[in-house]
């Protein structure tokens, strides 16, 4: 079964901090995805990770994939107000769907910064 | 928006109730999700359909009911349900290349 599990699962931190979100997952997967998700919204995707050593920047936000640890980060750099959110890491399940394959999500991380 | 519509956008039921939630996409895309959103659980996968047909069903109780009539929408049938199935209800959609498209959600509470 595959299990994702992200740490820390809450973190309030204070502008212009740096963190890192971690996203560890239990079996092989050739893709990681990282979502963001607004109070009462849907998600909305932020990085798609496809190969091992894969790194993703966008703004104050940098995503890396290390595929042989199954480990994925999420690096904030000086951190702002807008940036507070619930941030999920997903990753594929391989069905036989014929690539219609569902994710398995970690539990999120419950991003607050404070001004 | 984002390509996937879904209602309605919340629901309050009783245990005795049925419903139904709909999930549209005219994005193209053959593949269609139901996702669960509880407080107490991480996201779980519900069911699969892949150009109509299910391909997966995440062991969940008979009382979700999933309908795929054609590519573009996607229903979910709601019996007798429990309160603990109060959860916030995700539909997404993908070309079959594992890019995924979420919708709004429909937020149902169980009394």
């Amino acid at each position: 079964e595959l299990k994702v599990e992200q740490n820390p699962l809450f973190l309030s931190m204070q502008e212009g901090k740096n963190y890192t979100i971690y996203c560890n997952y239990s079996t092989t997967s050739d893709r990681l995805y990282w979502y963001r998700q607004d109070p009462g919204k849907s998600l909305e995707s932020l990085f798609v990770l496809l190969s091992n050593g894969a790194v993703k920047q966008e703004g104050r936000l940098m995503a890396s994939l290390d595929t042989k640890a199954r480990l994925s980060t999420l690096h904030i750099t000086a951190a702002v107000h807008d940036l507070s959110a619930t941030y999920f890491c997903a990753v594929v399940q391989l069905y036989s769907g014929g690539g219609a394959d569902g994710l398995t999500f970690g539990k999120g991380t419950h991003l607050i910064i404070q001004p | 928006e984002t390509g996937v519509t879904q209602t309605p956008r919340h629901l309050v039921m009783g245990m005795t109730n049925k419903k139904s939630l709909k999930c549209e996409q005219h994005l193209g895309h053959n593949a269609m999700y139901w996702y669960k959103q509880s407080a107490k659980k991480p996201l779980e996968l519900m069911f699969v359909y892949n150009f109509k047909e299910q391909t997966e069903n995440n062991s969940v109780p008979s009382r979700f009911s999933p309908e795929c009539p054609n590519s573009s929408h996607l229903f979910l049938h709601l019996h007798t349900l429990q309160p603990e199935d109060s959860a916030l209800y995700l539909c997404a959609s993908s070309p079959g290349t594992r890019t995924y498209t979420f919708g709004s959600g429909t937020r149902l509470t169980v009394v």
